[in-house]
């Protein structure tokens, strides 16, 4: 059974970094899947926010491209995810999940909320 | 830079209903790229149908997802009380839609 599950801080303060990581269980991170971070601000709709797939080639949603990074830790089975430059517009809940030929999620982790705020 | 609309914003019906929601991209896609999600208040969405008419690993048969080019559907054949949340639609790992929610009459 695959599980993912998000962990890093909840609150991270402007203009600073925002570190997320996922570790998967039941399944391991060298395989033929992608790996990826999507986000829903507060009250609001889905974003996608990056995918990385393996040799890691990632691919940043439509959103915030030029501001992040994604990394693999194949020992943990463990992939994350790094933010620069933080906003108030970055709060959101993130979640990770397991992206099927870099097109769909199917598989995804309970989410955690990441508060931007000094 | 594809952008999804999806229509209604919100649909009211009853239990026992046919639930027909409609994605529209701002341009032709491949199939392959078009996906469906469930989510219901307070968790994660969930996977209902990928390539835009397949469905994901234990998705009940009352969900079908159908269209090409441009214009994609996904109807629920028959509301059951677990049913009412937020679809989206979603294209290449990359775009949502803002979502319909489909709610109680």
């Amino acid at each position: 059974q695959v599980q993912l599950q998000e962990s890093g801080p909840r609150v991270v303060k402007p203009s600073e970094t925002l570190s997320l990581s996922c570790t998967v269980s039941g399944f391991s991170i060298v395989s033929d899947y992608c790996w990826g971070w999507i986000r829903q601000p507060p009250g609001k709709g889905l974003e996608w926010v990056a995918t990385i797939c393996q040799g890691g080639r990632t691919f940043g949603g439509p959103i915030i491209q030029s501001r992040l990074t994604m990394s693999m830790d194949t020992s943990k089975n463990q992939f994350s995810l790094f933010l620069t430059s933080v906003t108030a517009a970055d709060t959101a809940i993130y979640y990770c999940a397991r992206v099927v030929a870099a097109t769909s999620a199917d598989h995804w982790g309970q989410g955690t909320l990441v508060t931007v705020s000094s | 830079e594809i952008v999804l609309t999806q229509s209604p914003g919100t649909l009211s019906l009853s239990p026992g209903e046919r639930a027909t929601l409609s994605c529209r991209a701002s341009q032709s896609i491949s199939s392959r790229y078009l996906a469906w999600y469930q989510q219901r208040p307070g968790q994660a969405p969930r996977l209902l149908i990928y390539g835009a008419s397949s469905r994901a690993t234990g998705i009940s048969d009352r969900f079908s997802g159908s269209g090409s080019g441009t214009d994609f559907t996904l109807t629920i054949s028959s509301l059951e009380p677990e049913d009412f949340a937020v679809y989206y639609c979603q294209e290449y790992g990359s775009t949502f839609g803002p979502g319909t929610t489909v709610e109680v009459k």
